[in-house]
């Protein structure tokens, strides 16, 4: 079966913009979390939706917002983008509270 | 906050046995700890779960001892493809799709 597809793989984008990221999870998965991964700070938990709800959030500013649609793909937006947005955007589905596949990611650079 | 501890990185040849132990001090009753496995520039992926004992599949073992304080993560005749970075997770920090990942350890396989 098709796993876990995230769109684009790779992004520039200028400081002040804003971008959205796409995941389409695993067919049936209702879960979609999303995950920031940079050298200095690791792996580090976004949200996580579940049947269109926000069921759980990390410590992230409000730039970073996202959204999951009605057949579970999810979006992820940050807008007035700056430097130390640059990563690794990692997305995983899942059918229920255990065993997450992960997307390969987008990497995304602002210059 | 990690809630786990592993090596930070680790060297071994082919053909070698190679074991990564992650400490879990406070692992509750419930929890179950889970390995995961990350190329460069790709999503982590799932090696191995487990409660206690020992489990194997087909990638690689995972002991838990009685106190379930730690676990070891065996890898069998490593090759040069198992140069990673390794995640130990304590389910007991998964809500609701949010898994925190520590450090990890890097394992570099040499010729």
């Amino acid at each position: 079966k098709a796993g876990v597809t995230q769109t684009p793989r790779y992004l520039i984008k200028t400081r002040g913009q804003q971008v959205t990221l796409s995941c389409s999870p695993i067919s049936g998965h209702r879960s979609v979390s999303w995950y920031q991964q940079t050298p200095g700070q690791g792996l580090q938990f976004l949200f996580e939706y579940f049947s269109e709800t926000q069921r759980n959030k990390g410590n992230f500013p409000g730039r970073f917002s996202g959204r999951q649609f009605s057949n579970s793909r999810s979006e992820m937006n940050v807008s007035t983008l700056e430097l130390g947005d640059s990563a690794l955007y990692l997305c995983a589905s899942s059918l229920d509270t255990n065993g997450y596949t992960f997307g390969s990611g987008t990497r995304l650079t602002v210059v | 906050l990690a809630k786990t501890t592993q090596p930070v990185s680790m060297d071994s040849y082919e053909g070698q046995e190679v074991n990564i132990t992650c400490s879990h001090n406070n692992i509750a009753t419930n929890d179950y700890i889970t390995w995961y496995q990350q190329f460069p520039s790709q999503g982590p992926r799932f090696i191995i779960q487990g409660y206690k004992t020992k489990v194997t599949n087909e990638v690689a073992s995972l002991f838990i001892p009685a106190d379930r304080k730690s676990s070891t993560l065996s890898l069998p005749r490593v090759s040069l493809s198992d140069t990673a970075v390794y995640y130990c997770l304590d389910s007991q920090y998964n809500q609701g799709g949010k898994l925190i990942f520590g450090q990890g350890t890097e394992l570099s396989v040499k010729p």
